[in-house]
């Protein structure tokens, strides 16, 4: 079944206390990329890559690394993180480019 | 700081009318137009892209694109309960970056 995953779908942490997000497609799609959905302010772009070590900032990259060793992974690192990046956050992918995306099933974080 | 605006609803249609959501941007140099359908708690789906100026229809879903006017619409036909949902309006910028609107909630009543 062709899918994106993330892992964990659901983290409570604490301010500081490094982690990291995976995610994973199976569609050997290019392009992947991270959102974050906030109310009232929608999803915006994190971060994105187009291919195996290729990766570029979106809209709102502070707080956030990415890495691309591997065509079918696309992990999302947050270093020290903060209580305003509690947010929902999705993974999606894409043949080629910001055309036509599979969203992961999201990842709700909470940090205290 | 490219920007797509939606009225964020919520929008109530009797089942069976025609629903019309709309979303405006800000650059015209602007490729690709998607429709994204998120029921609450899951993660967004696509409905519809278009590339060109007009409509484009599928099913009982059609996309608008007016380039000179910056506006791109979605009509939904026949409309179901099950068409409850929000919609997000994706509009793309050099081919890489993707700017989402706020989404329209969508309520169809029965």
């Amino acid at each position: 079944e062709a899918q994106v995953t993330q892992n964990p779908r659901y983290l409570i942490t604490v301010t500081g206390k490094k982690l990291t997000v995976t995610c994973s497609q199976n569609m050997n799609h290019e392009y992947m990329s991270w959102y974050r959905q906030d109310p009232g302010l929608g999803l915006r772009q994190i971060y994105y890559s187009m291919n195996v070590e290729v990766t570029d900032k979106g809209d709102v990259p502070e707080g956030y690394k990415v890495s691309r060793k591997e065509k079918r992974n696309f992990p999302l690192i947050l270093e020290s993180p903060s209580p305003n990046q509690t947010s929902l956050y999705f993974c999606a992918s894409s043949v080629a480019g910001a055309v036509e995306q599979y969203f992961g099933p999201g990842t709700r974080l909470t940090v205290t | 700081q490219k920007e797509v605006e939606q009225n964020s609803g919520p929008l109530s249609v009797p089942e069976g009318a025609i629903a019309s959501l709309n979303c405006t941007y800000s650059d015209r140099g602007s490729q690709s137009f998607f429709w994204y359908r998120q029921y609450s708690g899951k993660s967004p789906e696509l409905i519809m892209f278009i590339y060109s100026n007009g409509d484009k229809e599928d099913g009982r879903f059609t996309a608008q694109l007016n380039k000179a006017s910056q506006y791109v619409s979605l009509l939904i036909r026949d409309s179901q309960p099950s068409d409850s949902a929000t919609y997000l309006c994706a509009v793309t910028w050099g081919y890489q970056k993707v700017t989402f609107g706020i989404g329209t909630k969508l309520q169809v009543i029965p």
